[in-house]
């Protein structure tokens, strides 16, 4: 069954030096999504991405934040100057299609990054 | 207006018994209401979703009922096993939103053998 696959699984960082966190999406699809999830809370969106071009993002998605597909496959995350508050796991998602005309697609997340920025 | 309230926060069955986790929403534009389910480590996998247009959704042993006068979604778990211990998470999306999901906080479910 196709899956979304994350690299690293574990991340560990200096505060102020840049991370990227790599995606490979599911491979026929069009949607990608960034979340995070601070230890023991909930799922919060971070961005959406389609066509190349952000489609969505949040306001924790700041300038801190970019998201990029430089090939056919990866799709990245990158944090300029990691603070101590990056610190989550970090969930890829994609999806086949967008959530429009009352049809629903379902968002396949991957396992996920532990970022841990010291 | 673009949270969604779930409760409770953590839940003990026993084996066989019914679990019981309940959400809530303000926002009418929310049009898409997924489960996920959350194994320690790993990332939330979809469990069932159902659409405003309709009352109730089964899958198994899942069923979502849901309340739109209320603004209430529910997922029931029958038959509760060990194997069902996780976190589960209620979410809404709205159009013409992009399909970004607004979680709830989230329910661990301890199921007792």
């Amino acid at each position: 069954e196709p899956e979304v696959t994350q690299t690293p699984s574990h991340q560990v960082t200096q505060m102020g030096q840049e991370v990227i966190l790599r995606c490979v999406p599911i491979s026929n699809h069009l949607y990608f999504y960034w979340y995070r999830q601070i230890l023991g809370q909930k799922v919060e969106f971070l961005v959406s991405f389609y066509n190349n071009e952000i489609s969505e993002k949040s306001e924790i998605f700041d300038d801190q934040f970019s998201v990029e597909r430089p090939d056919g496959s990866n799709f990245t995350l990158k944090i300029r100057s990691t603070k101590l508050e990056d610190s989550a796991m970090y969930f890829c998602a994609s999806s086949e299609a967008r959530f429009s005309a009352g049809i629903s697609y379902e968002q396949y997340f991957g396992p996920g990054t532990r970022l841990t920025v010291t | 207006q673009q949270q969604v309230k779930q409760s409770p926060q953590s839940l003990i069955v026993q084996k066989g018994g019914i679990s019981i986790i309940n959400c809530a929403y303000e926002n009418t534009a929310f049009d898409y209401f997924p489960w996920y389910q959350q194994f320690p480590g790993k990332g939330p996998a979809l469990l069932i979703a159902i659409r405003p247009d309709v009352s109730e959704k089964k899958e198994g042993r899942f069923t979502i009922s849901f309340n739109k006068s209320a603004k209430q979604f529910s997922l029931h778990i029958m038959d509760s096993q060990p194997g069902d211990s996780a976190t589960y998470f209620c979410a809404a999306s709205m159009r013409p939103s992009q399909g970004n999901l607004i979680f709830g906080k989230g329910t661990k479910l301890s199921v007792k053998p």
